[in-house]
């Protein structure tokens, strides 16, 4: 079945470090990819999408490439900011189900 | 334009009762999306609604159902809580159902407490 791994937090990095949340995936078919982000006591907002591979998302200086040769998505950030702390999930959906399928989450502490 | 409203935002049950929870899509969103959110299990889908039909069903019991009115408006109701079902219940919505290019927009959620 279509799945998504993500790697397991909490990552812990000082201001202005370079970030990457590590996140494979297994589908049947052509999925879209997305990166949500979850704040304290909030519902999920949309990071950034890629639809086809090799497609590269980017929203507020993260980004992430659509990799089908190794099932990858991973996020990345130059310089994070303490108002990155969060939790990142990783999604796909296939066009067969309308469905989203995610990551178990990855929580982000940024420190001054 | 408003985003998703979900309500209540907080609920306390006890095992036993049952639950209604609702959410008002984006303007002009004709398709809803339920999920569940626990520590242990994470995100898990619920149910799809789309013009007051069911689209497409979870893995959860028939304890969980839900139904979507015409203005696109969605309920979903749990019966008999278990002290499991104590989780943030998720809204979505999009233009359209299913496939790749309909972003879903989530609402804040409902947290449900179960005692």
């Amino acid at each position: 079945g279509n799945s998504v791994t993500q790697m397991e937090g909490p990552v812990t990095l000082s201001e202005e470090a370079f970030l990457t949340i590590n996140c494979t995936y297994t589908a049947t078919g052509y999925p879209s990819l997305f990166w949500y982000v979850q704040y304290p006591g909030e519902g999920l907002q949309l990071l950034l999408k890629a639809t086809k591979a090799d497609d590269k998302g980017s929203n507020k200086g993260f980004e992430a490439t659509y990799r089908k040769e190794t099932t990858s998505f991973h996020l990345e950030k130059g310089s994070v900011q303490v108002s990155d702390s969060a939790v990142y999930f990783c999604a796909l959906i296939t066009d067969q189900g309308g469905k989203l399928i995610f990551g178990q989450g990855t929580e982000l502490s940024v420190k001054p | 334009k408003a985003g998703v409203t979900q309500t209540p935002r907080y609920l306390i049950k006890t095992r036993g009762q049952q639950v209604t929870l609702s959410c008002s899509p984006i303007s002009g969103h004709r398709s809803v999306s339920w999920y569940q959110q626990t520590p242990g299990q994470g995100l898990q889908f619920l149910f799809e609604y789309f013009s007051e039909t069911q689209r497409n069903k979870g893995n959860f019991p028939g304890r969980f159902s839900g139904r979507q009115f015409s203005n696109s408006r969605s309920e979903m109701n749990v019966s008999t809580l278990e002290l499991g079902d104590s989780a943030l219940y998720l809204c979505a919505s999009s233009p359209m159902p299913g496939g790749s290019y309909n972003e879903q927009f989530f609402g804040p959620g409902t947290r449900l407490t179960v005692l």
